[in-house]
């Protein structure tokens, strides 16, 4: 079964709001991922937050983790439509990365 | 820096063929990593190659292989396909192996298609 699991599968917005998708684990980890895959394209690595870490920034994104719940946020603030993509988290299990199913993220102008 | 390349990008073979994808990690990184992605199944694990060694593999049958070259670059083989081995198979490489260097690098990935 999967590691990660992604809240909602799936979200639509307007251009301009805030996006927020969750992600909740099973097991301890050291760090979690998140990555963004444009439609039927390769992942692309947006942040990494480590299990001794709350909170993290990187320009528009921000990323929480919360261990005691198992559980991630990711925020994008002031989506674009370039944000539409689906989202991913990634956690480290049995010596492999695991992936979440994702969140589909559709910013409408 | 060059990116991953994956080639081909697109494939179309029919049950029971073989198909054999390749994949060069950016150079200097030493780990390559293989993932199937599906609709039904997500992102899936293949396999990761580290130094031309196999250092971890997903749940998947023998049909499967894989191999890293001393340049880093690999290839991964799917034998006697089957329609369910249509997916889109990513590669990824790192720098070292994922537990010193978590972040991976993906390539556009090679669309199989088996009919």
């Amino acid at each position: 079964s999967q590691q990660g699991e992604e809240d909602p599968q799936a979200l639509s917005i307007q251009e301009g709001e805030n996006a927020t998708m969750n992600c909740s684990y099973k097991t301890s980890i050291n760090n979690l991922q998140w990555y963004r895959q444009n439609s039927g394209r390769g992942l692309v690595h947006l942040i990494l937050i480590r299990s001794n870490e709350r909170e993290k920034h990187s320009g528009r994104l921000r990323v929480t983790l919360d261990t005691s719940k198992k559980s991630s946020s990711l925020l994008i603030t002031a989506s674009r439509a370039a944000d539409t993509a689906s989202y991913f988290c990634a956690t480290r299990g049995a010596q492999k990365l695991v992936f979440g199913q994702g969140t589909r993220l559709t910013i409408n102008p | 820096k060059a990116g991953v390349t994956q080639t081909p990008r697109y494939l179309i073979k029919t049950r029971g063929q073989q198909v054999t994808l390749s994949c060069s990690p950016i150079s200097g990184h030493r780990s390559v990593s293989w993932y199937q992605q599906t609709p039904g199944q997500g992102l899936q694990f293949l396999f990761e190659y580290f130094s031309e060694t196999q250092r971890n593999k997903g749940n998947f049958p023998g049909r499967f292989s894989g191999r890293q070259f001393s340049n880093s670059r690999s290839e991964m083989n799917v034998s006697t396909l089957e329609l369910g081995d249509s997916a889109l198979y990513l590669c990824a490489s790192s720098y070292g192996l994922r537990d010193w260097t978590p972040e991976q690098f993906f390539g556009p990935g090679t669309r199989l298609t088996v009919l």
